[in-house]
């Protein structure tokens, strides 16, 4: 069975904080995926990594970066969190050139 | 990006068949048609996706009009735990990886 895990489901953290979001995947699929999800917005794709090393912004990378040091694992990462960045933030996998993203159980971030 | 129009929400009774219908009349010619569904409290899940044929897998079909300005998601027999929101995607055929997921239609079965 495919799996995509997330590091945590639920976190709090205070405003000017980093943050690191990781996933991890064990299908070794090339292309990975970094979304957030919002009440009436859908869900919005911040940064996606077509191979290890390889990175490329999405439609609203502001105020993130990721990392994709290994294949199976890409991290989100909040230099400085605001309140705006309170959201569910989503990760997803591809095999290169296939039709599926595989999601995982997401994480629902809270910045006070 | 192409764009996609769902009824915001829609009513089943379990057991009974659900048509949830999907409208996207600036579809291009290289634009695959994907069905994914997010259950309460879980990222989204993959249920089928088409070009221009229709589509049957285990979990459900997918009817496309011939000039495939719209399509149809068909639960055949739904079950409580289809209760979701159903997302129409189209992602082009040469770069699939991207998928803006619209607003869906939120799936109410009752028993």
């Amino acid at each position: 069975d495919v799996k995509v895990t997330q590091s945590s489901r639920y976190l709090v953290k205070r405003t000017g904080e980093k943050v690191f979001l990781e996933c991890v995947q064990d299908m070794d699929h090339e292309n990975m995926f970094w979304y957030r999800q919002d009440p009436g917005l859908g869900l919005r794709l911040i940064y996606f990594s077509y191979d290890v090393k390889m990175k490329e912004k999405g439609d609203i990378p502001e105020g993130y970066s990721v990392s994709r040091e290994k294949k199976e694992r890409f991290s989100l990462i909040l230099e400085s969190a605001s309140t705006n960045q309170t959201s569910m933030y989503l990760c997803a996998s591809r095999r290169a050139g296939g039709d599926t993203q595989y999601f995982g159980p997401g994480t629902r971030l809270t910045v006070l | 990006d192409a764009k996609t129009t769902q009824p915001n929400s829609m009513e089943s009774n379990e057991e009974e068949p659900v048509h949830l219908p999907c409208n996207h009349s600036t579809i291009s010619g290289t634009d695959y048609i994907h069905w994914y569904r997010q259950l309460p409290s879980q990222g989204p899940e993959y249920v089928i996706h088409g070009l221009t044929s229709n589509v049957n897998n285990r979990m459900a079909s997918l009817a496309i009009a011939e000039d495939r300005k719209s399509s149809t998601l068909i639960l055949h027999r739904a079950t409580l735990r289809d209760a979701a929101v159903y997302y129409c995607i189209l992602g082009s055929g040469g770069s699939n990886y991207k998928l803006t997921f619209g607003k869906g239609t939120l799936l109410t079965v009752n028993p």
